[in-house]
């Protein structure tokens, strides 16, 4: 079975705090992505990466940057974190690009205050 | 605006009654997804729709992809609590990205 995890489930910070919301899958997929989840307006991609070191911007990625130095490990980082990304933070992966299966990891409730 | 639309956004019905959502778009898509998400945790994959016109069954549910591969529906028979969860839709777009629906919140009750 594919594993996708994610460093905290829950996560409370300060506006103007860095954060960092790491994520790691077992099956050696090149595709990694993250997304926020917010009430009525479902998954929006924030930044994805299709290999190491690569990255390209989602829908949504003003706040935000990623890091991908390992095949297994997909980064998000909120640089200065405001009350407007209090949201659901959830990382999928992919075997390939174009694969039409993600796997996603349980997520992270992020507050901030 | 979202590529899909999703409906409807909520839906409380009885143990045994029949549903259905709808994703619906103007755009083609390579493939569609549904998915069925729990409180806290993160989406899991109930099917991949690839051709168009196709259906496909999992117990009761009925899952149907638009013969224009620009629409999708899932249909559940015999609703039970069980189902209760949220169900979400994602198309794949140019073999590239994937793009949500904003998601249909079903509760059966017992």
């Amino acid at each position: 079975d594919v594993k996708v995890t994610q460093s905290s489930r829950y996560l409370v910070k300060r506006t103007g705090e860095k954060v960092f919301l790491e994520c790691v899958q077992d099956m050696d997929h090149e595709n990694m992505f993250w997304y926020r989840q917010d009430p009525g307006l479902g998954l929006r991609l924030i930044y994805f990466s299709y290999d190491v070191k690569m990255k390209e911007k989602g829908d949504i990625p003003e706040g935000y940057s990623v890091s991908r130095e390992k095949k297994e490990r997909f980064s998000l980082i909120l640089e200065s974190a405001s009350t407007n990304q209090t949201s659901m933070y959830l990382c999928a992966s992919s075997p390939y690009r174009g694969a039409d299966t993600q796997y996603f990891g349980p997520g992270t409730r992020l507050t901030v205050l | 605006t979202q590529l899909l639309e999703q409906s409807p956004q909520f839906l409380s019905i009885q143990e045994g009654e029949n549903l259905t959502v709808y994703c619906n778009s103007s755009s083609v898509f390579s493939s569609l997804q549904w998915y069925r998400q729990e409180p806290g945790e993160g989406p899991v994959l109930l099917v991949t729709v690839v051709t168009g016109g196709e259906v496909k069954k999992l117990k009761r549910l009925t899952f149907q992809f638009g013969d224009a591969r620009k629409d999708s529906s899932l249909h559940i028979t015999a609703a039970q609590p069980g189902d209760t969860g949220l169900y979400l839709c994602a198309g794949l777009y140019n073999f590239n990205k994937f793009y949500f629906g904003s998601g249909t919140k079903l509760n059966v009750k017992p």
